[in-house]
């Protein structure tokens, strides 16, 4: 049981570019939730679901898209990167108790 | 906008005393309350979460909530070097809505 999973660990984008970052859980849970930290900031949420094919906005959305295809990954994707986006990314996801599990995060550096 | 605020420190106590940790919340109306702890570089975990007025105990950790004052707050006994690390307060405002709002956290350092 490996809990919420991420990858990559690390990236470096250049400005414009796209990426997607990867998130998969395997305690079927129907709550799934993206996050950003800025250094010395609490989370920030940018897109959250609450079951495949569901998804709604978070708090920051703005620059980043997300599918929920399957109960287990929610993929977050960042179309035309900005150095606004560097951040550390994490993904959380949730049953039917309140608990939030974390997974280990993404670095992002866009420069 | 529903927030919720917390001192950011750093907060700086000797090991074996008590640490004490606020957070205070902008909507009466709100329903659940937990604290996180990141450690430097990690995810955040779940360290207690309380949903009634009162005090609820876990080991070393006690979780207080007053809705009326609209605070809560996280009081950590006997407090150990790998306590050091920022708590995080977070508020689900809204009965039914799934998201939490995040405070930026307290960074708590424990002297040896």
């Amino acid at each position: 049981n490996a809990g919420v999973t991420q990858t990559p660990k690390f990236r470096i984008l250049k400005i414009g570019q796209s990426m997607t970052l990867q998130c998969t859980q395997d305690m079927n849970h129907n709550y799934m939730y993206w996050y950003r930290q800025d250094p010395g900031m609490g989370l920030k949420l940018i897109y959250y679901s609450v079951g495949a094919g569901i998804t709604d906005k978070g708090e920051v959305p703005n620059g980043y898209n997300v599918s929920r295809s399957t109960t287990e990954d929610f993929p977050l994707r960042l179309e035309l990167a900005a150095p606004s986006q560097t951040s550390v990314y994490f993904c959380a996801s949730r049953g039917t108790v309140k608990t939030q599990y974390f997974g280990p995060g993404t670095r992002l550096l866009v420069l | 906008q529903k927030e919720v605020e917390q001192n950011s420190g750093p907060l700086s106590v000797p090991e074996g005393a008590i640490a004490s940790l606020n957070c205070t919340y902008s909507d009466r109306g709100s329903q659940s309350f937990f604290w996180y702890r990141q450690y430097s570089g990690k995810s955040p975990e779940l360290i207690m979460s309380i949903y009634s007025n009162g005090d609820k105990e876990d080991g070393r950790f006690t979780a207080q909530l007053n809705k009326a004052s609209q605070y809560v707050s996280l009081l950590i006994r006997d407090s150990q070097p790998s306590d050091s690390a920022t708590y995080l307060c977070a508020v689900n405002f809204d009965f039914g809505n799934e998201k939490l709002t995040f405070g930026t956290g307290t960074r708590l350092t424990i002297i040896p």
